[in-house]
């Protein structure tokens, strides 16, 4: 059964740093990962969607990397604003054609 | 935004009613999954249709039931209430190619804004 970890459950920062979000899963047999964004209340947004012959994929500030074989994922931010608080949830899809997602991570950007 | 849209948004039932949340999915997708959202944890995978059939079900009790229609669009309904079923449940839309001979997994996932229910 896959399981999904994030690290750290919560992380706060000073405005402007760059900030690396951890994600790791058990099973390395996926078709993709994702990183969604979720405001408080909300339902998730898109970030990045990583196919498993890929290793990393980038839009604006944002990067994310896939180490299939470790079972590992990274999502950068760079120069973080406070409008980047949120929760960021990573999420895997397998044979089973579902996602499975972690707990995330609560970032507040602290102005 | 997504185009994924979901209604209500907001409901409370007591223990025992069933309930019916409804999703219209993104245009051009062909599948619906929908998933269950307590507070503070990651969403858990309730089921997905495609082509108007349950295509994978997650670890939920068969009073969690579903339908897709033609135009795609979905509803979950669930029976029975209980206070655990307190939580937001999302429904996203994606486009699933070769679903024949093993497929592709999921594609992209996106999602609408949820339905926060409330069971007293």
């Amino acid at each position: 059964k896959q399981e999904v970890t994030q690290i750290p459950a919560a992380l706060s920062v000073p405005e402007g740093e760059n900030l690396v979000l951890n994600c790791s899963f058990t099973d390395s047999a996926i078709y993709n990962l994702q990183w969604f964004r979720q405001d408080p209340g909300k339902g998730l947004t898109s970030l990045l969607l990583i196919q498993s012959s890929q290793r990393e994929q980038t839009s604006g500030r944002l990067n994310a990397s896939l180490d299939k074989s470790s079972g590992r994922s990274t999502l950068y931010i760079a120069a973080s604003q406070p409008g980047d608080s949120a929760t960021y949830l990573c999420a895997v899809s397998g044979s089973a054609r579902q996602l499975t997602f972690g707990s995330g991570t609560q970032l507040t950007v602290l102005p | 935004e997504t185009g994924v849209t979901q209604s209500p948004t907001h409901l409370i039932k007591t223990r025992g009613q069933q309930v019916t949340l409804r999703c219209s999915s993104q245009s051009g997708h062909n599948t619906v999954s929908w998933y269950q959202q307590a507070l503070g944890q990651g969403p858990q995978f309730i089921f997905q249709y495609y082509r108007e059939e349950e295509n994978g079900r997650g670890n939920f009790p068969p009073r969690f039931s579903g339908l897709q229609f033609p135009n795609y669009s979905s509803e979950l309904n669930v029976n029975a209430l209980e206070l655990d079923d307190s939580a937001l449940y999302l429904c996203a839309s994606s486009l699933a190619r070769s679903l024949v001979a093993g497929g592709l997994g999921t594609g992209e996932l996106f999602f609408g804004e949820g339905s926060r229910l409330t069971v007293l």
